[in-house]
């Protein structure tokens, strides 16, 4: 899979957008990138995935650079119970393939 | 999206029994079926790949003897853990496809204690 690179943790206040970037550079044309997120003591969630083009769906969006080599997730309106570690990953097999997990950003909500 | 169980999930154990955990998806149908599993604080770690109707493949480090893989039909996979021990404690999931090429929906996870 791509390396991807993303921040520890991050801070939101409830209400706000939280804006989560992840850094994938050595991404292949036909690679896409994918977000999930994992609660405290869950499986993990799917959130969204894209190739080139941002996404949006009802969880979240996602915006892809032009040049593909970073990617920011979005969530309009942070509540508490978006608070999660959020994964950014590049499968190199695909999508429905066996996935590698990096330490992603643990997100907390501030009330 | 699609729905993913498993079966028990919690779990304890004694050192040097067996323990079954089930993967099912509810809604979909699922040729292939992965099982991860993850120390506290630590991200999940891919162990295995489970293939219905042939042998699971196992990632490097993954003792396949130790960790028996079934996948009986296109919804079932089971893991069963052999000759528990105490470091073998851990949080085990199973993810599955929908689609050949796509996303991946989790089940909730199995907490194993192996007393």
């Amino acid at each position: 899979d791509a390396k991807t690179t993303q921040p520890p943790s991050m801070d939101c206040a409830e209400g706000r957008a939280a804006n989560l970037p992840c850094n994938h550079s050595t991404i292949s044309g036909n690679e896409y990138v994918y977000w999930y997120r994992q609660i405290h003591s869950q499986g993990p969630q799917y959130i969204i995935h894209g190739l080139k083009n941002n996404e949006t769906n009802e969880m979240a969006s996602l915006i892809i650079t032009e040049d593909r080599k970073s990617s920011t997730l979005i969530l309009p309106h942070a509540t508490l119970r978006d608070t999660a570690v959020y994964y950014c990953i590049v499968p190199s097999g695909g999508g429905a393939d066996g996935l590698t997990f990096g330490k992603g950003t643990h997100l907390i909500i501030q009330p | 999206g699609a729905v993913v169980s498993q079966h028990p999930s919690r779990v304890i154990c004694k050192s040097g029994t067996s323990v079954k955990i089930e993967c099912r998806s509810l809604d979909f149908q699922a040729t292939t079926m992965f099982w991860y599993r993850q120390f506290p604080k630590k991200s999940l770690m891919l162990m295995a790949t489970s293939n219905e109707g042939s042998k699971a493949t196992y990632e490097q480090g993954v003792e396949k003897d130790k960790f028996l893989i079934n996948h009986a039909s296109l919804t079932l996979s089971t893991l069963t853990v052999t000759s528990a021990h105490p470091e073998d404690s851990s949080f085990y999931i199973c993810s599955a496809p929908p689609r050949p090429s796509g996303e991946q929906y989790f089940g909730p996870g199995t907490r194993l204690t192996v007393t």
